[in-house]
C-alpha cells in the first residue's frame, strides 16, 4: 500500500519567515495530494490540495509543488504568523476526495512572534 | 460553512464495553469515512461508506467494528467489544460526488479503561 513520510517532525520560525514542508509518496497511482492543518483538539483542516495534473498551486501564502517522478511534494507558507502555529499533514490517495487517505506523521509548526 | 457533526466530544468506556460513535455528514455529500489517531501518532483510515455500503476499509477495520446510516442524517461507528488499544480520537468525514476533498468533523476523544 501507499506509504507517505514527511518532514521535518518538528519546525519553529520566526514570525515573517517561510516554512517548507516537504512529503515523499511511494504508490505512482496516487494523484491526490491534500495538505491539512490540525489545531489542538480540532479535527484536520483543508488547507491546499493538488492533483497530480498540475505541478503548483497557490493560495495566497500558501502554495503546494509537486514532483511526480521524484514522488515527492511540498507545502510553502511565507510570512508566517503566529495563527500559523499548528500541525500540518500531507496525505496522498488514488482518488480526489473519494478513495482513502494515507497520512504523513505531521510537521509541528511553532511560529516566533 | 458546511460542518460535518461528531457526537459525544469525548467518551470514556470500561473495556469490553461496546460503543457507538455518532456523526453527522454534510447533507449533499455521498462518501463517509472513519478516522483515528492515537495520541501523538499520525491519522490512519478505518473504513469509507458509499450507496450503504462499504467500500474500502484498512487492516484496523476488523470484525469488532462496523459501520451504519441508520437514516439520512446520521453515520456511525460501533465498537462491539472495546480495549485498552483502541483509545484514540476518531474523526468522521465526509466528501462530494465530485472529488472536492474531505471534510473532517472535530473528533470524538475515545478512552478505554
Amino acid at each position: 500500500g501507499e506509504n507517505v513520510e514527511q518532514h521535518p517532525s518538528t519546525l519553529s520560525v520566526q514570525e515573517g519567515d517561510s516554512a517548507v514542508i516537504k512529503c515523499t509518496y511511494s504508490d505512482s497511482a496516487s494523484n491526490y495530494f491534500p495538505w491539512y492543518k490540525q489545531e489542538l483538539g480540532k479535527g484536520p483542516q483543508l488547507i491546499i490540495d493538488i492533483r497530480s495534473n498540475v505541478g503548483e498551486k497557490k493560495d495566497q501564502r500558501i502554495a503546494v509543488t509537486l514532483n511526480k517522478t521524484a514522488k515527492h511534494f511540498s507545502l510553502h507558507i511565507t510570512e508566517t504568523q503566529p495563527e500559523d502555529s499548528a500541525v500540518y499533514f500531507c496525505a496522498a490517495s488514488m482518488g480526489t476526495g473519494r478513495r482513502a487517505l494515507t497520512f504523513g506523521s505531521g510537521t509541528r509548526l511553532q511560529v516566533q512572534p | 460553512e458546511p460542518e460535518v457533526t461528531q457526537t459525544p466530544s469525548h467518551q470514556v468506556t470500561q473495556m469490553g464495553q461496546e460503543v457507538i460513535l455518532r456523526c453527522v455528514p454534510i447533507s449533499n455529500h455521498l462518501y463517509f469515512y472513519w478516522y483515528r489517531q492515537i495520541l501523538g501518532q499520525k491519522v490512519e483510515f478505518l473504513v469509507s461508506f458509499y450507496n450503504n455500503e462499504i467500500s474500502e476499509k484498512s487492516e484496523i477495520f476488523d470484525d469488532q467494528f462496523s459501520v451504519e446510516r441508520p437514516d439520512g442524517s446520521n453515520f456511525t461507528l460501533k465498537i462491539r467489544s472495546t480495549k485498552l488499544e483502541d483509545s484514540a480520537m476518531y474523526f468522521c468525514a465526509s466528501s462530494a460526488a465530485g472529488g472536492s476533498g474531505y471534510t473532517f468533523g472535530s473528533g470524538t476523544r475515545l478512552t478505554v479503561v
